[in-house]
């Protein structure tokens, strides 16, 4: 069975702190993408990536920031954890092309008290 | 930019009624479509997508999806439906070329009495 796989389910972090969120697929996939869900919100877009060491902007890439060293890990990074970050995290993978729907991870519960 | 909405934000109703929830999508040229789904307290996971052919697309349990491209339109169907539907339903769309990613709806809770 294909797995994306986010490190943590559940994290607490203090104002101010660096937060490092992983994310592993097992499935050779090109394409990492890294979603906040909000209530009532949806998902919007912070990051994605095509390829190695590659990284676009999504829509709300403030306060945010990525490295992708190896193919199957991204890792999404809060370079200064502010409360409004408070939020469901998810990550996802696809093969390349438009036609591909993405495999998510169970996602990571981030509170920023 | 394009945009995804789904207009109803919580719909509740009993086991066997029937099922229809809305997404409509604003760019105008070609498109890939997809319903995910969240059941409490599980990942997203695939329902159905369209990328060509038959506009009338099935996917897993019994659901089905409509994409009308004159009305922009691409809704979630589903002739009767269980208390396991009970979950959050996501729209999502992308332009169909290239790696596009994927723009997602705000989302339709459902809930299912039983």
């Amino acid at each position: 069975d294909v797995k994306v796989t986010q490190s943590s389910r559940y994290l607490v972090k203090r104002t101010g702190e660096k937060v490092f969120l992983e994310c592993v697929q097992d499935m050779d996939h090109e394409n990492m993408f890294w979603y906040r869900q909000d209530p009532g919100l949806g998902l919007r877009l912070i990051y994605f990536s095509y390829d190695v060491k590659m990284k676009e902007k999504g829509d709300i890439p403030e306060g945010y920031s990525v490295s992708r060293e190896k193919k199957e890990r991204f890792s999404l990074i809060l370079e200064s954890a502010s409360t409004n970050q408070t939020s469901m995290y998810l990550c996802a993978s696809s093969a390349a092309g438009a036609n591909y729907g993405y495999t998510f991870g169970s996602g990571t519960r981030l509170t920023v008290v | 930019a394009q945009s995804v909405s789904q207009h109803n934000h919580h719909v509740i109703l009993s086991e066997a009624a029937s099922l229809e929830l809305g997404c409509n999508y604003s760019y105008g040229g070609t498109v890939n479509l997809f319903w995910y789904v969240q059941y409490p307290g599980q990942h997203l996971q695939l329902l159905l997508k369209y990328f060509s052919g038959d506009p009338l697309v099935k996917g897993i349990k019994g659901f089905e999806a409509e994409f009308i491209k004159s009305k922009f339109s691409f809704n979630l169907r589903k002739p009767s439906v269980q208390w396991s539907d009970t979950a959050e339903y996501f729209c999502a769309v992308n332009r169909g070329f290239g790696n596009e990613k994927l723009t997602f709806g705000t989302g339709t809770r459902l809930t299912i009495i039983p």
